[in-house]
Formats: structure tokens, sequence, C-alpha cells
């Protein structure tokens, strides 16, 4: 297994301002992924953050509302830009296939509990 | 395109009683199958898993069947424990793929196990 920190866990945040979500991983490792929870929702994918490229998005979600930076194989940071209240969710970073593993199954970091107000 | 339906909750059970939570699933080609558990006040943890048809996850008493023919993987444990109140997610991972990180969940089942 992987163990992965997320910083912050929560946090209240003003319309209109930015929140970067730090994920930090115990290992080196090839897939990171981010999800959203809404309240009451399942998990949503938003991107792949791929390590020396730019993040690949799914349908629904943009660069420019969701910048992500995966400067190497154990860190990534989503940001939330120019939050309203229907960015209040809970933001997971996930990773897979852990070194020396083959493609083994996702592990989920602790979430990130966003509201804004 | 991917998605997985869950049966409606909150489920509520007595200790000792037995669980179902049904989930089917829509997917190209052979998709792998999780069901992954998000205990109060804690992350996503994996449950149990199925890679190919007729595969049975299990853990923790826990158990699903990869069911091809009825696109199904329903989540079944024969006697409950107040510590298994929780939310549970169905989820796929898409087939062929080279990891099982992208993950269409369903929409998760609330459930609740009193003494």
């Amino acid at each position: 297994s992987a163990v992965i920190s997320q910083k912050p866990s929560r946090d209240i945040c003003q319309r209109g301002t930015s929140l970067t979500i730090q994920c930090q991983v115990d290992s080196q490792v090839t897939m990171m992924f981010w999800y959203r929870q809404q309240p009451g929702q399942s998990l949503t994918l938003i991107a792949t953050a791929n390590q020396g490229s730019e993040a690949t998005y799914e349908s629904g979600f943009v660069i420019d509302k969701f910048p992500i930076s995966r400067p190497n194989l154990t860190f990534s940071t989503l940001t939330v830009s120019n939050m309203s209240p229907e960015d209040s969710s809970i933001y997971l970073c996930s990773v897979a296939n852990l070194p020396g593993q083959g493609n083994t199954e996702a592990f989920f970091g602790q979430g990130t509990r966003l509201t804004v107000v | 395109g991917n998605s997985v339906t869950q049966m409606e909750g909150p489920v509520t059970l007595s200790e000792e009683a037995f669980l179902t939570i049904n989930c089917t699933y829509t997917a190209t080609g052979y998709p792998s199958l999780f069901w992954y558990v998000q205990y109060p006040g804690e992350g996503l943890q994996l449950l149990l898993k199925a890679t190919k048809a007729d595969d049975k996850g299990s853990n923790k008493g826990f158990e699903a069947t990869y069911r091809k023919e009825t696109t199904s993987f329903h989540l079944e444990k024969g006697s409950v424990q107040v510590s298994d109140s929780a939310v549970y997610f169905c989820a796929l991972a898409n087939a062929g793929g080279t990891s099982y990180g992208k993950l269409t969940f369903g929409q998760g089942t609330i459930l609740t196990v009193h003494p």
C-alpha cells in the first residue's frame, strides 16, 4: 500500500479566492489522480496528474479552474481557482500502479474538505 | 461511457443480519470491479476487487462475484457488525487500461448497523 498525506485536511474559504491542496506520497508512483466528492454524492475523477507534463482532464473539468502540478513522482497539487459555493466538496488525491507491483488498485488520501462561503 | 448504479440507501440493519448491496454497471469490454469503503472520519479504503468474469473478491467477511451475464457485482456479508457501519462504493476501472486508478464510482450506500 501507499501512505498518502493531503494538506490541508479542511478549509473554509471566501468566494472568489483560490485554494491549493497538496498531496504527498511516501513512495514514487506512476499514476496520481484527483477526485471530487460533492456533498452527498459519489466521487468524480477530475484529472490525471502527469509527471513532467500537463494534467489530463476529464470531461467537465478545465485547467483554468483546476490547475494541477506534478513536479516529481511523489508530489502533486490541485488548485481550486476563483471559488464559488458550488466548489464546496471533498477533494481526494489517489495513486495507483505502485512501483514493483504492476497494475495495482488505487489508494486514496484522507481528503480535503473545502467549504466556500 | 462507463457507469455504476448502486442500490438506494441508506441501509439500516441489526447486528448479525445478512447484508446485500446491489451494484450493476455499464462498460465496454471487461472492466475490473471494486468495492471501496469509507468509515466515519476516514479515507476511502479498498474492500475487495475482481478483475475478470466469475472471479469472487472477498475480505473481512464480505464477498462479491463478478457476474458478466448480469453486469453485476453485488456486495454480501452473512453477519454484519456495528463496526461495519460505513459508506460503501462500487467502482469500475476500464478494461485494458494501464491503471486501476481511473475509476467510475457508484453513488455510495450508507450502511448503519445497530446493536
